[in-house]
């Protein structure tokens, strides 16, 4: 069964910090993505990342994909109060299971 | 655009009760998902299907069986309703196959109670 651990649980921050989020798993991913859920609703898809060692930038979100595509980080710089939700991330494996992992999620709330 | 919808958006069930929860999508998507998303567990696949017709179980099936009998509707079902299934539930629509990266769309989900 493959894991995918998010640290932290839950973040509380001030507007204008920066915060970074961690996505760990000691399976190999083919690729990972990152999704924002708030609440109510369903989670968006934010980015993917395919490549090992691949950094994707989204105005303030910074994407990275580990070397060895077992873990991944979210960085938000100058975080604002429209950044609160929670944070999934989920790996996709090419094998014959049509599965998708999901981890555990980080839920974000920016205090103005 | 309306992308995936999901009815009921909340629902209180007695144990032993019985319900479906549908889902619909106007993308025109092969592969639908069923999930289940209980505190600290993340999202668990319960069921999901490659196409018109098709079904196959995911990681959590027990207790629950799905159709989808047209391309854009996929139905799930709960026979005989348990505490274990109190949830928020959400369906949700690729493209092409998730396992290859693409892009999930999701309902808004269900929220279901059992008594």
């Amino acid at each position: 069964t493959q894991l995918l651990e998010q640290s932290p649980q839950f973040l509380s921050i001030q507007e204008g910090e920066n915060l970074t989020v961690y996505c760990n798993s000691s399976s190999v991913f083919s690729s990972l993505q990152w999704y924002r859920q708030e609440p109510g609703e369903g989670p968006v898809l934010l980015v993917t990342v395919v490549t090992g060692g691949e950094v994707k930038k989204l105005k303030r979100l910074t994407f990275q994909f580990g070397d060895a595509r077992k873990d991944s980080s979210l960085h938000i710089t100058a975080a604002q109060p429209g950044d609160t939700g929670l944070y999934l991330c989920a790996g996709q494996n090419s094998g014959g299971y049509q599965k998708v992992t999901f981890g555990t999620g980080t839920k974000l709330q920016v205090i103005p | 655009n309306a992308g995936v919808t999901q009815t009921p958006k909340f629902r209180v069930l007695k144990t032993g009760q019985s319900m479906t929860l549908l889902c619909a999508q106007d993308m025109n998507h092969e592969y639908m998902y069923w999930y289940r998303q209980d505190p600290g567990m993340g999202l668990r696949l319960i069921h999901y299907s490659v196409g018109e017709g098709t079904t196959a179980k995911g990681e959590v099936p027990d207790g629950y069986n799905v159709s989808r009998l047209k391309k854009q509707n996929f139905l799930l079902g709960l026979e005989s309703a348990a505490p274990s299934q109190t949830s928020v539930y959400f369906c949700a629509s690729s493209r092409g196959a998730s396992r290859l990266g693409e892009p999930q769309h999701f309902g808004d989900g269900t929220r279901l109670s059992i008594l």
